[in-house]
Parts: C-alpha cells; structure tokens; sequence
C-alpha cells in the first residue's frame, strides 16, 4: 500500500463548478499535511497547508481528519487557471521527508 | 521567481553513463532534498542533506549519491545510469524546522536516458 493515496483522475469540470479531492495517508504519525500544485511539466508549487481545525483560502478550503487519516481539497468556482495535477504532500520522518501522492489532474473547460 | 535554481534544465545521456545535476539553495536554506518524478507519478524523495550531511535516504540504490557544499548548494550525481533513470529531478530547500512548513521547489531537470 503507497503511504500517500489520491483520488484517481482526471477531473474535468466546466468553469464555476465544484470539485473536491481526497487523500488517505498510512502513518498516522505523520506530523504535517500539504496540497501543492503542478503545472505541466514545471515544479511543484506549496497552494496550501492542511491544518486539523481546516483553513480555507479564497475559493479553496482544505480538512484533516487525523482519526481517519484522511486529507480533502474542496476547490469553489473553479476557473480556467486552476487546471493542473494536485499533490496531496504528507511529512513524516524525523528529518522532515517530503511524501507525495501520485497527484489528481484537474481540467476546467469553458 | 523561485529562489532555488536547477542545472541544467534538459539533459540527455546514454545507459551506463555517469550525470551530475546541481542545485543553489534559496538564500538562507540549510536543507536540501532531491526528488526523482516519473511520468504520471509524484516526486518520490531520493535523499536530504542538513549542513553537508546526508541525513535521510529513500529507497534508491547507492548509485543515487550526493553532496551539499558550505553555501548549501547540492549536487546528485548518479552512475551507471539505467533507463529508468529518466525522469524530471527537483531539488527543494527549506530552513531549520520550516520543513515543517513546507519546500520551495527548483524548476528541476529533466533527464533522459537512452
């Protein structure tokens, strides 16, 4: 079983709608929680923290529920500029280790 | 702009060949990670560098080996290089516990081998 599971995708969605991705994760150590973005063929990108009282930022909104081990993004009126692959990241480790999922590609269409 | 920056950008090299890939540390970061990301999966961690020392290792083989220089610049070097070597490779810097906080990630490079 990978450490990091996502959503299989692609999603494709029309402009304004709204999607939600989920993660599990297998260690229930783990200390810290991420959504990154990634355009095609360019670097990850931190979009936001994962905290365990959920944050929200602008349109997007993420939860943590430690108990279950599971990680969602909620992503409102989507646009044309929010197509890309969403890396649900987890941190465990003592030295802070980096755990990537297979990423969740998104594709907003006019 | 990101502060961490990758060289070089595109490489091809042949099966068995030996490669070197650089990485400058964003202003202020002693930590570096690289990262190797095949197509259609995400990064998986090669290994992590604290004030020239490596101390973390993913599940690569001892041809993956690397360095981290004073200034907290960071090289990969991998011999004997096998097809599935080819992949985009990141280098990621963070400061003391703001791994915690997340990574800036370099652009990486984008290796093929045939």
């Amino acid at each position: 079983r990978k450490e990091v599971e996502q959503d299989p995708g692609p999603f494709n969605v029309p402009e304004g709608a709204t999607v939600a991705f989920n993660c599990t994760y297998s260690n229930s150590a783990s200390q810290s929680f991420f959504w990154y973005r990634q355009d095609c063929r360019k670097e990850p990108k931190l979009l936001m923290s994962v905290y365990s009282s959920g944050n929200e930022d602008g349109r997007f909104t993420a939860q943590l529920n430690r108990a279950s081990q599971y990680i969602s993004l909620l992503i409102r009126d989507s646009k044309l500029s929010d197509s890309a692959t969403y890396l649900c990241v987890v941190i465990s480790g003592g030295y802070n280790k980096l755990i990537f999922g297979a990423g969740t590609r998104l594709a907003v269409h006019p | 702009e990101t502060g961490v920056t990758q060289s070089p950008t595109h490489l091809i090299k042949t099966r068995g060949q030996q490669v070197t890939l650089r990485c400058s540390s964003q202003s202020g970061h002693n930590t570096v990670s690289w990262y190797q990301q095949a197509l259609g999966q995400g990064p998986q961690f090669i290994f992590q560098y604290y004030r020239e020392e490596e101390n973390g290792r993913g599940n690569f083989p001892p041809r993956f080996s690397g360095l981290q220089f004073p200034n907290y610049s960071s090289e990969l070097n991998v011999n004997a290089l096998e097809l599935d070597d080819s992949a985009l490779y990141l280098c990621a810097s963070s400061g003391t516990g703001q791994g915690l906080y997340g990574y800036t990630f370099g652009s990486g490079t984008r290796l093929t081998v045939v």
